[in-house]
């Protein structure tokens, strides 16, 4: 499959910022996803980005470089609910390919 | 409005035992999607359906696994002569529209399966 390179886990302070890498492949490459999935729930869809740059969406921003295969979600204000998996997951060739996802620890 | 669900939401079968898991997709979505998500792991592509055409069945891991969305609504899952490999998270998940990358997916809570 399509190898998707995340980081497995980090830990960040309540009210900080924290940002998670991703790297793709870029062959047939044609957008990237960041989904949130909280231990034992679905993943529910956080961000989209298939053009160069920033979409940001109130607390939530995800970067993309289509040319690096590389992409990252950042977190602001850092909320103890925040801590979850972060999936990022890439559509390369009419499928969907998802990193094994990075566990975030949010302390206090 | 009501989510994706799948039932059941838990199964313990025995080495050999047939099993079926049912998604019933948000109502009036096109495309459906099964995934199988192991401990610690990102979900893994299983089939893709649009409407009742099953697209896309390269994901699955052998000819034990079949999926089947008769009407384009409700799909379901079957798995037959279960391993102990097989014990997984299986969620599905539908969009609106048919697969081209731009929509989000909705996902189920997932059907997760212990083969003893």
């Amino acid at each position: 499959g399509q190898n998707i390179d995340q980081p497995t886990e980090m830990t960040a302070t309540e009210g900080a910022i924290v940002q998670i890498n991703c790297t793709y492949q870029t062959s047939g490459f044609n957008g990237l996803f960041w989904y949130q999935q909280h231990a034992g729930e679905a993943p529910t869809f956080l961000s989209y980005n298939v053009l160069d740059g920033l979409e940001e969406k109130g607390r939530f921003s995800s970067f993309l470089s289509r040319s690096k295969g590389y992409s990252y979600l950042l977190l602001k204000e850092l909320q103890m609910k925040d801590s979850a998996s972060y999936l990022c997951a890439s559509y390369n060739f009419n499928k969907f390919y998802f990193g094994s996802g990075t566990k975030l620890n949010v302390k206090p | 409005g009501a989510g994706v669900s799948q039932s059941p939401r838990y199964k313990v079968a025995k080495r050999g035992q047939d099993v079926a898991l049912r998604c019933d997709p948000i109502s009036g979505h096109v495309s459906l999607f099964w995934y199988q998500q192991a401990l610690g792991q990102g979900p893994e592509f299983l089939t893709y359906f649009q409407n009742e055409a099953q697209l896309d069945k390269s994901g699955l891991p052998s000819d034990r696994f079949f999926a089947e969305r008769p009407e384009g609504s409700v799909s379901t899952l079957k798995i037959q002569r279960t391993q102990q490999e097989d014990s997984a998270v299986y969620l599905c998940a539908s969009s609106p529209a048919p697969g081209s990358g731009r929509e989000t997916q909705y996902f189920g809570p997932g059907t997760r399966l212990l083969v003893l």
